[in-house]
C-alpha cells in the first residue's frame, strides 16, 4: 500500500499569513494527488487535482507543487474562511489513500 | 445541479446488517466511478472502496476488503455500502464521491452529504 503522511499536523496561523502544508508518500505516485478541504460536519471539498491544477470555482490564493514523492498545498494569504481540516489524498490504479490531515487553526 | 444523495442516519445493534446509499443525479451515472469514505469520530477521511457503475466493477482498500461490499444498481444510479454483520467499531460518518477520471481529472469532485452510522447495544 502507497503510505501519505502529512504535516504538520496542527498548523496556527493569522489571517493574511502564507501557509504551507506537505504531504509525502510512500512512493512515487507521479502527480496523481489531490487535496481536500474539510470543515466540522461537512463533507470534503476538492481544491486541488494532479498535484497543481485548480479545481475551478477555489480562490487563486489555494496552489499545489510537487512530483513524485513530495508534495505542498499553500495558501498565500490565509482567510477567516480557511481554518479548516486539510487533506492530500493518492490515486494509484484504482486504490486511493487519504493523508491523516493538517488542522489549521487560528492563532 | 449535479449532485450525490445519501441515504439517513441509522442506528443499528452489534451483528445486524445494514445498506447505505447513495444516489446520483445530474449526470451520466455510468460515466464515473463512485468511492466510500469512512471518518470515525474525530479521526481523519479513510478511503474504503469504488466501484465502476458500468460494470459493477469495485476494489476495495486492503483495511476494508471483506468488512464490507460495494454494489451498484445503474438503473437507479445508485451506490451501495452494505455491511452484513455490524460492529462497535463501525460508528462512523459514511461519505460516498464521485470519481472524476477524464483528462487526467482524477479526484472525487462531488461528495455526498454523509451518513452517520450508530453501532450500539
Amino acid at each position: 500500500d502507497i503510505q501519505m503522511t502529512q504535516s504538520p499536523s496542527t498548523l496556527s496561523a493569522s489571517v493574511g499569513d502564507r501557509v504551507t502544508i506537505t504531504c509525502r508518500a510512500s512512493q512515487s505516485i507521479s502527480t496523481w494527488l489531490a487535496w481536500y478541504q474539510q470543515k466540522p460536519g461537512k463533507a470534503p471539498k476538492l481544491l486541488i487535482y494532479k498535484a497543481s491544477s485548480l479545481e475551478s470555482g477555489v480562490p487563486s490564493r489555494f496552489s499545489g507543487s510537487g512530483s513524485g514523492t513530495e508534495f505542498t498545498l499553500t495558501i498565500s494569504s490565509l482567510q477567516p474562511d480557511d481554518f479548516a481540516t486539510y487533506y492530500c489524498q493518492q490515486y494509484d490504479s484504482y486504490l486511493y489513500t487519504f493523508g491523516q490531515g493538517t488542522k489549521l487553526e487560528i492563532k | 445541479e449535479v449532485q450525490l444523495v445519501q441515504s439517513g442516519a441509522e442506528v443499528k445493534k452489534p451483528g445486524e446488517s445494514l445498506k447505505i446509499s447513495c444516489k446520483g443525479s445530474g449526470y451520466s451515472f455510468t460515466s464515473y466511478r463512485i468511492g466510500w469514505v469512512r471518518q470515525m469520530p474525530g479521526k481523519g477521511l479513510e478511503w474504503m472502496g469504488i466501484i465502476d457503475p458500468g460494470d459493477s466493477q469495485s476494489r476495495y482498500s486492503p483495511s476494508f476488503h471483506g468488512q464490507v461490499t460495494v454494489s451498484a444498481d445503474k438503473s437507479i444510479s445508485t451506490v451501495y455500502l452494505q455491511w452484513s454483520s455490524l460492529k462497535a467499531s463501525d460508528n462512523a460518518m459514511y461519505y460516498c464521491g464521485r470519481h472524476r477520471t477524464s483528462g487526467s481529472q482524477d479526484a472525487f469532485d462531488i461528495w455526498g452529504q454523509g451518513t452517520m452510522l450508530t453501532v450500539s447495544s
